[in-house]
């Protein structure tokens, strides 16, 4: 089955600064990449995603890179912000077998953002 | 609650007890889904359903039981044989399997 490791557990920033958190995956069929996050007390809710014929996808301040021949996909948030800091997961999804369809999490990075 | 709602947000289990949890989507959604959220292990997937009727195993299906006799309700029953039930359970959906999931709110289970 898959197996997403991510990294590091936690991070912490200056307002204004970059963040990057990085995931890696086992399954080399794995075509689907999401990035949730997990505000304190609240449910995780998709931020980014981002499929394994595509290298790189930008929504404003966030993006996500993919790297599939090394197995590893990165999140990107520039310009952070107080209200950026919460809990964010990677996943990769399962494309054959029969776990096709099983979402796999990683063990989520801890971002505060310091203003 | 957006459209997916679990109930109760906190439940207590008494040793050798089932207890069920409830989660119910108005979202038209297919595909639904039961997470086990500890400290820093992340998600764990418990179960997982493509349509009604139908439901597979996640990583940690051991003493727990699901079913999916409707399409916008996939109750999660933690049993007597799950030894270590005291985590926060999220229930999601989505329209295709495995991708946009739309979470709950959560059902916070402890043991008395």
């Amino acid at each position: 089955g898959e197996n997403v490791e991510q990294h590091p557990s936690t991070l912490s920033v200056q307002e204004g600064d970059s963040a990057v958190i990085k995931c890696t995956y086992s399954d080399s069929a794995s075509n689907y990449f999401p990035w949730y996050k997990q505000e304190l007390g609240k449910r995780p809710q998709l931020i980014i995603d981002i499929r394994s014929n595509v290298g790189e996808k930008k929504d404003q301040r966030i993006a996500v890179t993919l790297n599939k021949t090394a197995k590893h996909f990165s999140l990107h948030i520039t310009e952070t912000q107080p209200e950026d800091s919460a809990v964010y997961f990677c996943a990769a999804i399962e494309a054959g077998g029969t776990s096709y369809g099983k979402l796999t999490f990683g063990q989520g990075t801890i971002l505060t953002v310091h203003p | 609650d957006g459209g997916i709602t679990q109930s109760p947000k906190y439940l207590f289990r008494k040793e050798g007890q089932n207890v069920t949890l409830s989660c119910e989507q108005n979202l038209n959604h297919d595909a639904m889904y039961w997470y086990r959220q500890d400290p820093g292990q992340g998600l764990r997937l418990i179960y997982y359903s493509q349509i009604v009727n139908d439901f597979q195993k996640g990583d940690i299906a051991e003493g727990y039981s699901v079913s999916r006799e409707k399409k916008e309700s996939f109750p999660l029953t933690v049993t007597s044989a799950q030894k270590n039930p005291t985590a926060f359970y999220l229930c999601a959906s989505s329209i295709d399997l495995g991708e946009k999931l739309f979470f709950g709110s959560g059902t916070q289970l402890s043991v008395l």
